[in-house]
């Protein structure tokens, strides 16, 4: 069974510039959550979607967007990158038994640089 | 938002001991897992343990949720055990996970 697959890896984008990135859940999951990590702040929570339905959103500006597929897979796009955007961007699925998530599963991140 | 606490901080061992990593949280959880993150960042399942206890090999984990905590026990650490390991805890919505700062292991041959 493939795991949670982010494209893509590494990437390089100027201030100013935006980035979309892709997130392809494990088969059958239908939760897709995002999580930001950096040295200063640690790993925090950017949003959760569950059957195409945005269910949480952390504590990020609106130039952090995401959305969700039919088909599960889910984007997140940044907008108008600032140095402190320069991060590990981690994307972990979910088979939730009930409205819960549950067990998350990450995949390897992208890891955003902005210069 | 619930705050998680990880400690210690920084733990460096001799190949061969055991070790003890916590984890309390701030308020009731949903659910609890343990991850080790690799040198490339990708965050490895440990343990999913809203409570009770499990074992997987060398590791063992348990989380009392009444008293607000969890350990991950190492034994007969290897050099591949070296990283950071962390604990997420989610809150009664259990869609949204609080993330400590991480133990960073170091272990020594």
């Amino acid at each position: 069974k493939a795991g949670v697959t982010q494209t893509p890896r590494y990437l390089i984008k100027t201030r100013g510039q935006q980035v979309t990135l892709s997130c392809s859940p494990i088969s059958g999951h239908r939760s897709v959550s995002w999580y930001q990590q950096t040295p200063g702040q640690g790993l925090q929570f950017l949003f959760e979607y569950f059957s195409e339905t945005q269910r949480n959103k952390g504590n990020f500006p609106g130039r952090f967007s995401g959305r969700q597929f039919s088909n599960s897979r889910s984007e997140m796009n940044v907008s108008t990158l600032e140095l402190g955007d320069s991060a590990l961007y981690l994307c972990a699925s979910s088979l939730p038994a009930s409205a819960n998530t549950g067990e998350l599963f990450f995949g390897e991140g992208s890891r955003l640089t902005v210069l | 938002g619930i705050q998680v606490e990880q400690s210690p901080p920084d733990l460096i061992l001799q190949e061969g001991a055991n070790s003890t990593l916590r984890c309390n949280f701030s308020d009731s959880v949903n659910n609890l897992q343990w991850f080790h993150q690799n040198p490339w960042g990708q965050l490895i399942n440990l343990f999913y343990i809203p409570s009770g206890t499990k074992q997987n090999g060398r590791l063992s984990a348990t989380t009392v949720a009444t008293e607000r905590y969890s350990l991950l026990y190492i034994s007969s650490s290897q050099t591949t055990d070296s990283g950071v390991y962390f604990c997420a805890v989610s809150d009664h919505t259990g869609n949204q996970f609080y993330f400590g700062t991480g133990t960073s292991l170091t272990v020594i041959p």
